[in-house]
């Protein structure tokens, strides 16, 4: 069984502060994971992944996740959040099954920044 | 360049209505798939394509169908709507169905509220 738990629903934080939305899943195959964005009225966009390699993954707008196999987690930082940041964060798991790919989605962290 | 195009953007039906969700994507992408999104839930998969003619089911198929009779488009039928399809509906197409490093492009979904 595949699954993906966000452990925070909402998280609140003041601009210019820390941040880091915690992702955790089980598998037990090797897996590929991910990071997307939503924008308020917008789809997902794709904000990192984890396929292999180092195990700390940069992406955009200066955010980061690092890949723990031990912990079985994928918690996305950033060093210094602005009010732009604010958006919903879904981690993700993707496998192949049958030949094709599927996404599996953590329930999503709404993350706000506080002016 | 369009990207994943997705009409309506918003829909009211009356329990029992059918109504097709239109999804159109101009990358000549391989994989197209549809996922809802309810609050606290994440994204699930209703259904998936990995090329034209080929069609399969993903978590939450029923009360759902789908065609792929071009590369383009993938059309999402509701064949009689009920409340608790309810939803935001996101459109996602990715280039290879097989290639795990290919990320998902989304439209910027359609909300459906059935009374």
């Amino acid at each position: 069984a595949q699954s993906v738990t966000q452990l925070d629903s909402q998280v609140p934080v003041f601009e210019e502060a820390p941040v880091e939305l915690r992702c955790n899943y089980s598998s037990s195959v090797s897996v590929y994971l991910f990071w997307y964005v939503q924008y308020p009225n917008q789809g997902l966009q794709l904000l990192l992944k984890y396929l292999s390699g180092s195990t700390l993954v940069k992406g955009i707008n200066g955010f980061e996740a690092e890949f723990n196999k031990s912990q079985t987690s994928f918690h996305l930082r950033k060093p210094s959040v602005h009010i732009s940041d604010t958006a919903e964060y879904f981690c993700a798991v993707s496998l192949i099954i049958q030949g094709a790919q599927k996404l599996v989605f953590g329930q999503g962290t709404r993350l706000t920044i506080n002016p | 360049n369009a990207g994943v195009t997705q009409t309506p953007k918003f829909q009211v039906l009356k329990t029992g209505q059918s109504m097709t969700l239109q999804c159109a994507q101009d990358m000549n992408h391989e994989y197209m798939s549809w996922y809802r999104q309810d609050p606290g839930m994440g994204l699930r998969l209703i259904h998936y394509s990995v090329g034209a003619g080929i069609t399969d089911q993903g978590e939450v198929p029923n009360g759902y169908n789908v065609s792929r009779s071009t590369t383009e488009d993938f059309p999402l039928r509701l064949l009689s709507a009920a409340p608790s399809q309810t939803s935001v509906y996101f459109c996602a197409s990715s280039y290879s169905r097989t290639a795990y490093n290919s990320p998902l492009h989304f439209g910027n979904g359609t909300r459906l509220t059935v009374t």
